[in-house]
């Protein structure tokens, strides 16, 4: 069965530290997509990055970074120099299409807030 | 390009009354889902679609629950008769592929 655990359910953080957040996932396919999505205050559900089982490059998106492990079965998500606009809950995800598991499977999301 | 609209964005409603959520998916999307979120429970999905036809329906949570999508531009999700318990946030995303899923904003319930 699918799984996405987020272990850390709150961080707070001072303004311009590095913060990492963790996604670590379960599955039994070889094939899967992983994703990152971020909630603000205002509640919508905004796409960052995804991510599919082939390809373990780590991606650096100006300040975010995302470092996938399949060793690990981890997916984490590093924002660098954080602001206080980052400040939101942040949900990591997984799909398996090719097992007719197309949408998404969340974890319960992490809460960050960055202080000024 | 307008993404994923959802109406109303907020809905407040007495227990027992018929509540309809509305979607109009990104144009050429030929996936539709449903998504529920609630302090308990996260994000969970209830149903999708592709091309029109309910595909996965397993997470509906009982037959109070509906959801319809009679064109490719348009979907509905029903509750009949709402309870308290079915106050949530209820997202709508679309998606080309059925792997990259853009979400509405939200409809946010509240089941008095």
């Amino acid at each position: 069965a699918q799984k996405v655990t987020q272990a850390q359910t709150e961080i707070s953080v001072v303004e311009k530290e590095d913060v990492t957040l963790d996604c670590v996932y379960e599955t039994r396919d070889t094939t899967y997509y992983l994703f990152w999505y971020k909630q603000p205050p205002s509640g919508e559900l905004v796409f960052l990055i995804r991510r599919n089982s082939f390809d373990e490059q780590n991606e650096i998106s100006g300040r975010y970074s995302w470092n996938f492990q399949k060793s690990t079965s981890s997916f984490n998500f590093t924002i660098t120099a954080s602001q206080v606009v980052d400040s939101a809950v942040y949900f990591c995800a997984l799909s398996e299409p090719n097992s007719g598991n197309t949408p998404l499977v969340f974890g319960k999301g992490t809460r960050l807030s960055v202080i000024a | 390009d307008a993404g994923v609209i959802q109406s109303p964005r907020h809905e407040v409603t007495e227990m027992g009354q018929e509540v309809t959520l509305r979607c109009k998916p990104i144009s050429g999307h030929d996936y539709l889902f449903w998504y529920r979120q609630t302090m308990m429970r996260g994000l969970e999905l209830l149903i999708y679609f592709n091309n029109n036809v309910p595909i996965d329906d397993s997470g509906m949570p009982e037959d109070r629950f509906s959801a319809k999508m009679p064109n490719a531009s348009f979907s509905t999700l029903k509750i009949q008769p709402s309870e308290p318990r079915d106050s949530a946030v209820y997202f709508c995303a679309s998606s080309s592929t059925g792997i990259e899923q853009y979400f509405g904003p939200g409809t946010r319930l509240t089941v008095t």
